[in-house]
C-alpha cells in the first residue's frame, strides 16, 4: 500500500521555466509533508516543508502547496536552473502528533532541466 | 556534509552471508532511521529508532535487523542474504521534535553476487 505517490517518473523543462512537481498521498493522518532533492551518489537533502495548517509555504525559488481536502502537494520551482536536475522525493509524517513517527517517501520524480 | 557517516560505502557479497551495515548519526541526533533504496526505486522506510528503543517499523524483513546503541550509533544487520537485497541503505538521524526533516548519510551500496 503506497501511501505516499508520484505519478511522474520522470519530468523534463526548460531552463527558466516552471517545474511542478505533483504528489498525492492517502493517509489523512498525515500532517507534515516534505520535498527532498537527491543528486546521484548521495543521500537526499531536505529542501522545503509545509504543515498541515498551511496551504503555500515558499523559500526562494521553491514554493511547496497543500490542497488538503484533495490529499495533494506539488513542488513549484521558478526559475528552473540545470543545477536542479535531480531526483525529488515527497514524504509525509504525522510529526505534528508525535516526534518519533516514520517518515514515508514516494518513489521520486526524476527532473531534468535542459539549457 | 549532513553529518551522518555510514560505514562501509560499498559492500560486495554473496548469496546466504550475513553483513551488518553502520551508522554514525549527527552529534545531538537521538533519532536514527533506515532505509532501503533498490534499483528504480524509492526510498522504502525500514525501522526507525530513538536513543535507544525501537520507535517504528516498516516493511522490514525478518532476516533484518537492527538497533542503536548507547553511544547513540546504529547497525542494520542482514542475514541469508537473497539477490533482491542488493540496494542502497541510507541511514538518516534527527532530534527529537523535528517533524521530518531528516539528515541523511551517503549511503551503503549492498551488492550480493
Amino acid at each position: 500500500d503506497q501511501q505516499v505517490k508520484q505519478n511522474s517518473p520522470s519530468l523534463s523543462v526548460q531552463e527558466g521555466r516552471i517545474s511542478i512537481l505533483n504528489c498525492d498521498y492517502t493517509n489523512s493522518m498525515f500532517d507534515y509533508f516534505l520535498w527532498y532533492k537527491k543528486y546521484p551518489a548521495e543521500g537526499p537533502t531536505f529542501l522545503i516543508s509545509i504543515s498541515s495548517i498551511k496551504d503555500k509555504n515558499e523559500d526562494g525559488r521553491f514554493t511547496v502547496f497543500l490542497n488538503k481536502s484533495a490529499k495533494h502537494l506539488s513542488l513549484h520551482i521558478v526559475p528552473s536552473q540545470p543545477g536542479d536536475s535531480a531526483v525529488y522525493f515527497c514524504a509525509a509524517s504525522r510529526g505534528m502528533k508525535t516526534s518519533y513517527d516514520k517518515v514515508i517517501f514516494g518513489p521520486g520524480t526524476s527532473l531534468s532541466v535542459i539549457p | 556534509d549532513s553529518g551522518v557517516t555510514q560505514t562501509p560505502k560499498h559492500l560486495i557479497t554473496a548469496t546466504g552471508q550475513r553483513v551488518t551495515l553502520r551508522c554514525s548519526p549527527r552529534s545531538g541526533d537521538l533519532s536514527v532511521y533506515w532505509y532501503q533504496q533498490s534499483l528504480d526505486q524509492g526510498l522504502q522506510f525500514l525501522i526507525q529508532y530513538y536513543n535507544g528503543e525501537e520507535r517504528a517499523k516498516g516493511n522490514i524483513l525478518e532476516r533484518f535487523s537492527a538497533q542503536q546503541f548507547p553511544d547513540l550509533h546504529s547497525e542494520l544487520n542482514l542475514s541469508s542474504l537473497e539477490l533482491g537485497d542488493s540496494a542502497l541503505y541510507f541511514c538518516a538521524s534527527t532530534t527529537s521534535g523535528v517533524t521530518g526533516e531528516l539528515f541523511f548519510g551517503e549511503g551503503s551500496r549492498l551488492t550480493v553476487l
